[in-house]
């Protein structure tokens, strides 16, 4: 299995930009997450889906971020409009029975 | 909601040496406790968890122990090598992973030759 695979890995834009990052989980695991990386915060859980629907969204900083989950196969999160303060590395992470956590490689956000 | 503190934030000790990493949690439901591992430039890696039923696991250099009593658990990894140098997380979760773990900040260890 290639694992799970995250795009894209370096982004650069422009604060009020709309910035899309999107997840392609393992197969077969039903549990997602998004957490958000940063050194003075570490790693944030921001929400998380189970069989495709959002249980927890209550790590989302602010209505300017929001999560999507059409199907098994395919996540996004949406920062719109972007600022500065939301550069971090943004992790996607599933999830299987035994509780393991597999993570990405990371989306890495600069906002200028 | 959980709060998981971890210490120290930059551990440095000598090839060959053991090194000890601490973790502290709040919510006394917390069940598993998992420490993963993360290389610059990637994603971090499970490397061991414990349950909340048992009070040390172990696998080669590396070794977990939990005090529920404390609320309390520590990495422990023996005769360190150069690979071993990364930063380190522990976290905690209450549904065993299921609804996301909480996450310490991370120790940052550097394995000296």
């Amino acid at each position: 299995d290639a694992g799970v695979i995250q795009s894209p890995r370096h982004e650069v834009t422009e604060m009020g930009q709309e910035v899309t990052l999107r997840c392609k989980p393992i197969s077969g695991h039903n549990s997602l997450f998004w957490y958000r990386q940063t050194m003075m915060r570490g790693l944030e859980l921001l929400i998380y889906f189970n069989n495709n629907v959002p249980i927890d969204d209550s790590g989302m900083p602010e209505d300017r971020f929001s999560a999507k989950m059409p199907n098994a196969s395919f996540s996004t999160l949406k920062i719109q409009p972007s600022e500065p303060r939301d550069s971090a590395v943004y992790f996607c992470a599933t999830w299987r029975v035994t509780g393991e956590l597999f993570f990405g490689e990371g989306s890495r956000l600069t906002v200028l | 909601g959980e709060n998981v503190e971890q210490h120290p934030s930059t551990l440095s000790v000598q090839e060959g040496d053991s090194a000890v990493i601490k973790c502290t949690y709040s919510d006394s439901a917390s069940n598993y406790f998992p420490w993963y591992k993360q290389e610059l430039g990637k994603g971090p890696q499970l490397i061991i968890d414990i349950r909340s039923n048992v009070g040390e696991k172990k696998d080669q250099r590396i070794a977990v122990t939990l005090n529920k009593t404390a609320k309390h658990f520590s990495l422990h990894i023996t005769e360190t090598q150069p690979e071993d140098s990364a930063v380190y997380f522990c976290a905690a979760s209450s549904g065993g992973g299921a609804d996301g773990l909480t996450f310490g900040k991370g120790t940052h260890l550097i394995i000296q030759p």
